[in-house]
């Protein structure tokens, strides 16, 4: 079945560094690729998507480029600040007349001043 | 704010009882979701109507069932509770039921089987 590969937190960052959160799926066909976020007693909500290979999301500073040769969706962002604490979960849902969407763990990110 | 509520905030309850959460999708959105979330499973995908019908399942346990009514809001009812059904329960909508759709979450009914 599909399968979302995201690496375990927390991330703990210094405000303004770099950040990158890996993703792995294993899907069959060509699956929509996103990133949620889920701010502190919230729901997710979606920061950015990508529907086909070589498709670039991008929202508030983060970016992910759907990489269907290493079923990748790494997402990144140059320089994060304290407000972008949060868990990411990278998910696939696949094509077709239905939405399974399969989510990954989740990874937690702390920026400290 | 997405658009989509859910109720109660805050269930407490004991083991072997009955409970039902309650959604209401965004405004114009057909589709309903429901996600169970705990520390131990991370995020699970439960069930989905579209526009009335059930339309996929997905790890729901049997003493759990949903379903979605003509105005379109959905309840998730959970019965024979367990300590182990303690977890967040996530509503998201959709306005169809394309792979490539966003999906928007309520802020989930936390759930503690006492």
């Amino acid at each position: 079945g599909d399968s979302v590969t995201q690496m375990e937190g927390p991330v703990t960052l210094s405000e303004e560094a770099f950040l990158t959160i890996n993703c792995t799926y294993t899907a069959t066909g060509y699956p929509s690729l996103f990133w949620y976020v889920q701010y502190p007693g919230e729901g997710l909500q979606l920061l950015l998507k990508a529907t086909k290979a070589d498709d670039k999301g991008s929202n508030k500073g983060f970016e992910a480029t759907y990489r269907k040769e290493t079923t990748s969706f790494h997402l990144e962002k140059g320089s994060v600040q304290v407000s972008d604490s949060a868990v990411y979960f990278c998910a696939l849902s696949p094509r077709g007349g239905y939405q399974k969407v399969t989510f990954g763990i989740g990874t937690k990110l702390q920026v400290i001043p | 704010d997405s658009g989509v509520t859910q109720t109660p905030k805050h269930l407490i309850t004991a083991t072997g009882q009955r409970v039902t959460l309650r959604c209401s999708p965004r405004s114009g959105d057909l589709s309903v979701y429901w996600y169970q979330q705990s520390l131990d499973q991370g995020l699970q995908f439960l069930i989905q109507y579209y526009n009335g019908e059930e339309r996929a399942k997905g790890n729901i346990l049997e003493r759990f069932s949903a379903q979605q009514f003509p105005d379109l809001h959905s309840e998730l009812n959970l019965s024979s509770l367990e300590l182990g059904d303690s977890a967040l329960y996530f509503c998201a909508s959709s306005p169809n039921t394309g792979g490539e759709e966003t999906q928007y979450f309520g802020p989930g009914t936390r759930l503690l089987v006492l």
